[in-house]
């Protein structure tokens, strides 16, 4: 089992460029999550997905943050434009009904905006 | 405001002492999960306490969920360098999908 798959690992943009992140969840997973982790705030919940459905996207920052989940082995969440204070690492993580609340995280996508 | 709050923050100790660290919250929790974040990485679970009371034990490592299922505690025996890395509590509330909320952590640094 590959586990979940994020890209790119480390991003550096300018301040106003548009970032994209990817996600390949596990395979068979129903439930995917994109995380947000700061020193300041540490780890928060941006949205959730559930059989490629947005449930709860509360934790969006703003209009700048958008996500996506096109099929079940997909999902990207997109930053237009971005800026210095999105700075951090975003995890995608995802669960399935036989996992029995276990959340699966990647690797993680390290951005850094200038 | 953290919805769980999690205590110390910083922890630097040498191989061989005990610890405990502390996960805290004033709502109540269907389920709470503890994982382990190492530099560079994803958080990895280690365990899920569902029961008020419950102790779960893994290794040297002691989970313990309150009676009121609003906090936790961890208590590692005989720290080593390998415990090294940021522990993290996660909870879920009761009712509707699981979507657990992360305390910020506390990390922890075994010297040999």
């Amino acid at each position: 089992d590959a586990g979940v798959i994020q890209s790119p690992r480390h991003e550096v943009t300018e301040m106003g460029q548009e970032v994209t992140l990817r996600c390949k969840p596990i395979s068979g997973h129903n439930s995917l999550f994109w995380y947000r982790q700061t020193m300041m705030r540490g780890l928060e919940l941006l949205i959730y997905f559930n059989n490629n459905v947005p449930i709860d996207d509360s934790g969006m920052p703003e209009d700048r943050f958008s996500a996506k989940m096109p099929n079940a082995s997909f999902s990207t969440l997109k930053i237009q434009p971005s800026e210095p204070r999105d700075s951090a690492v975003y995890f995608c993580a995802s669960s399935g009904q036989a996992t029995n609340e276990k959340l699966f995280f990647g690797s993680g996508t390290q951005l850094s905006v200038l | 405001t953290q919805l769980l709050e999690q205590s110390p923050q910083f922890l630097s100790i040498q191989e061989g002492e005990n610890l405990t660290v502390y996960c805290n919250s004033s709502s109540v929790f269907s389920s709470l999960q503890w994982y382990r974040q190492e530099p560079g990485e994803g958080p990895v679970l280690l365990v899920t306490v569902v029961t008020g009371g419950e102790v779960k034990k893994l290794k040297r490592l002691t989970f313990q969920f309150g009676d009121a299922r609003k906090d936790s505690s961890l208590h590692i025996t005989a720290a080593q360098p390998g415990d090294t890395g940021l522990y993290l509590c996660a909870g879920a509330r009761p009712g509707g999908s699981y979507i657990p909320t992360f305390g910020r952590g506390t990390s922890l640094i075994v010297h040999p």
